[in-house]
């Protein structure tokens, strides 16, 4: 049963196109993170939050944006799709409390065309 | 389906001898497999990745893991501890090509936290 939530799973889009990855947590987590991973490859930071109004860059450059007006919301925008930003995207949480380990969404597959 | 099996929670080592963390996996295609680590209050960093290469892979800080298809493990390794690297590592399981992406997700391993006594 998965408490932390992302939509949509998969999405095909079209160049140029502004879209937005959601993702919500239902456990009260104040850390949020955003991983971009390809296929067989190694996850990728590209943004985190360790709580409402933070938002860090990660240690991959990003051209999508994130804000975190709420605790238990983490979406990510990029303002125009390009085939290069194709990839999965899974957001994932912890907590303060929680010094170890991950909740990690089911993810979005993300298909510019 | 895919899935991976930290055998070990918590492993406890003196600086200076060998660190064994264990991992075993299982997976309906040829899969990567990932180690990472995590500090305290730190991201995910990786440390090694096996993707059809090499069995023996090196890794960052001295640690390499061994990818055996016949006993579908990938134990990570390091000759010598160090107080540097007490911390919380993952053993991760990927597909490894396209095809198979949409229907299988990363899994993580639930983690061994390793404590190293001075």
């Amino acid at each position: 049963e998965a408490d932390i939530y992302q939509t949509p799973r998969y999405l095909v889009i079209g160049t140029g196109k502004k879209i937005t990855l959601e993702c919500s947590q239902t456990m009260g987590h104040d850390k949020m993170y955003w991983y971009q991973q390809d296929p067989g490859m190694e996850l990728h930071l590209i943004h985190y939050s360790y709580g409402v109004n933070s938002t860090e860059k990660g240690d991959l450059s990003s051209e999508s944006t994130v804000s975190r007006i709420r605790t238990e919301h983490f979406p990510l925008t990029l303002e125009s799709a390009r085939p290069s930003h194709t990839s999965q995207y899974l957001c994932a949480s912890s907590t303060r409390g929680q010094v170890y380990g991950y909740t990690f969404g089911s993810g979005t597959r993300l298909t510019v065309v | 389906a895919q899935s991976v099996t930290q055998l070990d929670s918590h492993v406890s080592v003196s600086e200076g001898t060998p660190v064994l963390l264990r991992c075993n996996y299982s997976s309906s295609y040829s899969p990567s497999l990932f180690w990472y680590v995590q500090h305290p209050n730190k991201g995910l960093q990786l440390l090694l990745k096996y993707t059809s290469a090499a069995t023996l892979v090196k890794g960052i800080n001295g640690f390499e893991a061994e990818f055996k298809k016949s006993e579908t493990s990938f134990h990570l390794t390091k000759p010598s501890a160090h107080m540097s690297d007490a911390a919380e590592y993952f053993c991760v399981v990927s597909p490894s090509n396209f095809i198979n992406f949409g229907n299988e997700k990363l899994t993580f391993g639930t983690g061994t936290r390793l404590t190293i006594i001075p």
